[in-house]
């Protein structure tokens, strides 16, 4: 059984459309980290949202935790290439007993075709 | 921002022989890593936490005899995949917390593919 339920798998769009990436879970989470990772190299953290109901903006990219800390996503406006990767949603789970373990999602891979 | 060096980044043995990843946190201490694998197109799957000073805490169906995990100071950490086969060829990455305050982000290394012949 996956903690976290990450969806899509995979997205395969065109420049210019606007997608949405869910992290579902049943339990509650602390904190959760969106990560972007390129063939070859290492996730790279794009946000943290820790406070339910947070919405956090980084430029196309919108993030929202939900209002009981059991959900994320993550929507791309206008999606270019360069946003093409490998995305990962990933959480600390309240009252872990394991510190920074983190739970990682199954990941989605997004192509933006030009 | 932190940074976390793994190296090498990649490297090629022969069935049988063992391989040695390192690990380490370039201008914070860590007392945790993690020790990750990922096959291709899939997401990170943990195989253990690497303490400081102490024993490293290994995922379920990780066997510690064949992935050595060594934290000896809190700036390294080494994943040694003894006795490699072909099924252990991968992508190994590794990851540190540079503090301990509420939604502290994990850093990452760049990976090591490993690649047993």
């Amino acid at each position: 059984t996956q903690l976290l339920e990450q969806s899509p798998q995979f997205l395969s769009i065109q420049e210019g459309e606007n997608l949405t990436v869910y992290c579902n879970s049943s339990s509650v989470f602390s904190s959760l980290q969106w990560y972007r990772q390129e063939p070859g190299e290492g996730p790279v953290l794009l946000v943290t949202v820790v406070t339910g109901g947070e919405v956090k903006k980084l430029k196309r990219l919108t993030f929202q935790f939900g209002d009981a800390r059991k959900d994320s996503s993550l929507h791309i406006t206008a999606a270019q290439p360069g946003d093409t990767g490998l995305y990962l949603c990933a959480g600390k789970r309240a009252g872990g007993t394991s510190y920074g373990k983190l739970t990682f999602g199954q990941g989605t891979i997004l192509t933006v075709h030009p | 921002g932190a940074v976390v060096s793994q190296h090498p980044s990649w490297v090629i043995c022969k069935s049988g022989t063992s391989v040695k990843i390192e690990c380490r946190s370039l201008d914070f201490q860590a007392t945790t890593m993690f020790w990750y694998r990922q096959f291709p197109k899939q997401s990170l799957m943990l195989m253990a936490t690497s303490n400081e000073g102490s024993k490293a805490t290994y995922e379920q169906g990780v066997e510690k005899d064949k992935f050595l995990i060594n934290h000896a100071s809190l700036t390294l950490s080494t994943l040694t995949v003894t006795s490699a086969h072909p099924e252990d060829s991968s992508f190994y990455i590794c990851s540190a917390r540079q503090d301990r305050g509420l939604g502290s982000p994990l850093h990452f290394g760049n990976g090591t593919r490993l690649t047993v012949t």
